[in-house]
């Protein structure tokens, strides 16, 4: 158990349809990253907070968004989805911005259907 | 483009065997070089390697890290068959500062 957490484990919803994933990091850590594997692509990096900013952003679309509360849970929510926004989608977190440690603790990952 | 890529992609191998992982990168600002093994659920941490040519070990597992090759290890000795699982290169560093991941080695060890 890495101590971050993911809710829900499983999201089954129809195309244009709108989410919510949530996820909560390691005591102490203050960046939140939000990544999403889907089989053929591996996993891909989508956004970056840290302390309640955004950081950094990758391949996310603009469909997507998220957010970090100052308690420092995170959301990424997804919007007039498509099929192919299914896949798992996992948080993670780490201690620093972009210090020396870049160690990177996955929740467990909440897996989204889109039929 | 920054890019880290894994070979081979898939290993089949049976029990007792030593296999060796392959990790190549071309990333900027490079940072720190990180594997992770995933089995059937979220990525697990297994080492970092900041600093080229020293080994990190852990029990059966080992990593190095050439950064003038620009490459790592990954090898796992009398492999079980709970090894079984996918590895994962990641580099830190990057234009955004972040982990860049391969496509990932799957690993099948055999009874």
């Amino acid at each position: 158990d890495s101590g971050v957490t993911q809710t829900p484990k499983h999201l089954i919803t129809a195309t244009g349809q709108r989410v919510t994933l949530r996820c909560s990091p390691r005591s102490g850590d203050l960046s939140v990253y939000w990544y999403q594997q889907s089989l053929d692509q591996g996993l891909q990096f989508l956004i970056q907070y840290y302390n309640g900013e955004e950081r950094a952003k990758g391949n996310i679309l603009e469909r997507f968004s998220a957010q970090q509360f100052p308690d420092l849970h995170s959301e990424l929510n997804l919007s007039s989805l498509e099929l192919g926004d299914s896949a798992l989608y996992f948080c993670a977190s780490s201690v620093s911005l972009a210090g020396r440690l870049d160690t990177q603790y996955f929740g467990p990952g909440t897996r989204l259907t889109v039929l | 483009e920054d890019k880290v890529v894994q070979s081979p992609l898939s290993l089949v191998v049976h029990e007792g065997d030593t296999v060796t992982l392959n990790c190549s990168y071309e990333v900027t600002n490079f940072r720190s070089l990180l594997w992770y093994k995933q089995e059937k659920k979220a990525p697990t941490f297994l080492f970092m390697l900041t600093s080229s040519g020293i080994e990190k070990k852990s029990g059966r597992l080992s990593s190095i890290l050439d950064k003038k090759e620009l490459f790592s290890i990954l090898n796992i000795t009398a492999t079980q068959t709970g090894d079984s699982a996918v590895y994962l290169c990641a580099v830190g560093g990057g234009s955004q500062g972040n982990l860049i991941f391969g496509k990932g080695t799957k690993l099948s060890v055999k009874p």
